[in-house]
């Protein structure tokens, strides 16, 4: 059962413009939504993360929008620029308290950004 | 600071051949992860390790991977033998575990089982 859902697949947008990513979760129990950025060859990395305690988290260009009672959040990336152009992927984190507290992934969106 | 080292970055097997993949985590870091991304999809988590017990392998399909954290340093993970379905990247992540949403990975291993 895939516990995050993330649309759209892929993306295309113009240099300087808004992209957007959504993501949508089922269990209440997660405890932190990070946004990791995949370059093709490299391993994930981490790009900005919040608590669902918290309706928005802002780190330079990149934007978490939360919205805890419908269980969704987006990534708003501002003046988007080639640079941008990767794999992004939505996350959801739970602690377990001594069990297994590994990262739940959404399926990746494909961003292009056009110059 | 060093990050995550995996070896090898690419393999090439025949199905029911064996395979393994090594991980060295970031120092000081005592959770460490693998997961499996098969194409076109987000990593899935296969097992992990907090120092050298694990702590879950709930979706470690048992009767071919194995894996290890000899020491609570370095991992390796194994299959044998291997299907053409476990062609994928396999990626090594470690993590502090008080801020285990925070993980930093590796560059992965990519497998193609023929």
């Amino acid at each position: 059962q895939q516990q995050v859902k993330q649309s759209p697949q892929s993306l295309i947008v113009q240099k300087g413009g808004i992209s957007i990513i959504n993501c949508a979760y089922e269990n209440t129990a997660f405890d932190y939504f990070p946004w990791y950025q995949q370059f093709p060859g490299k391993g994930p990395a981490l790009l900005i993360a919040i608590r669902p305690d918290v309706s928005e988290k802002k780190e330079g260009r990149f934007t978490i929008s939360f919205n805890k009672s419908a269980k969704q959040f987006s990534l708003h990336i501002m003046d988007s620029q080639p640079g941008d152009s990767a794999t992004y992927f939505c996350a959801a984190f739970m602690y377990s308290g001594g069990g297994a507290d590994g990262l739940t992934f959404g399926k990746g969106t494909h961003l292009i950004i056009q110059p | 600071e060093a990050g995550v080292a995996q070896s090898p970055r690419y393999k090439i097997i025949e199905k029911r051949q064996s395979v393994a993949f090594w991980c060295n985590p970031i120092s000081g870091h005592a959770t460490l992860y693998w997961y499996q991304q098969i194409l076109g999809q987000g990593p899935k988590l296969l097992i992990q390790f907090q120092n050298n017990g694990v702590v879950d392998d709930s979706q470690l399909p048992k009767d071919r991977f194995s894996a290890e954290r000899l020491k609570g340093v370095d991992s390796t993970l194994k299959i044998q033998p291997a299907k053409l379905e476990d062609s994928a990247v396999y990626l090594c992540a470690s993590s502090f575990r008080r801020t285990g949403w925070e993980q930093y990975f590796g560059p992965g291993t990519r497998l193609t089982v023929t």
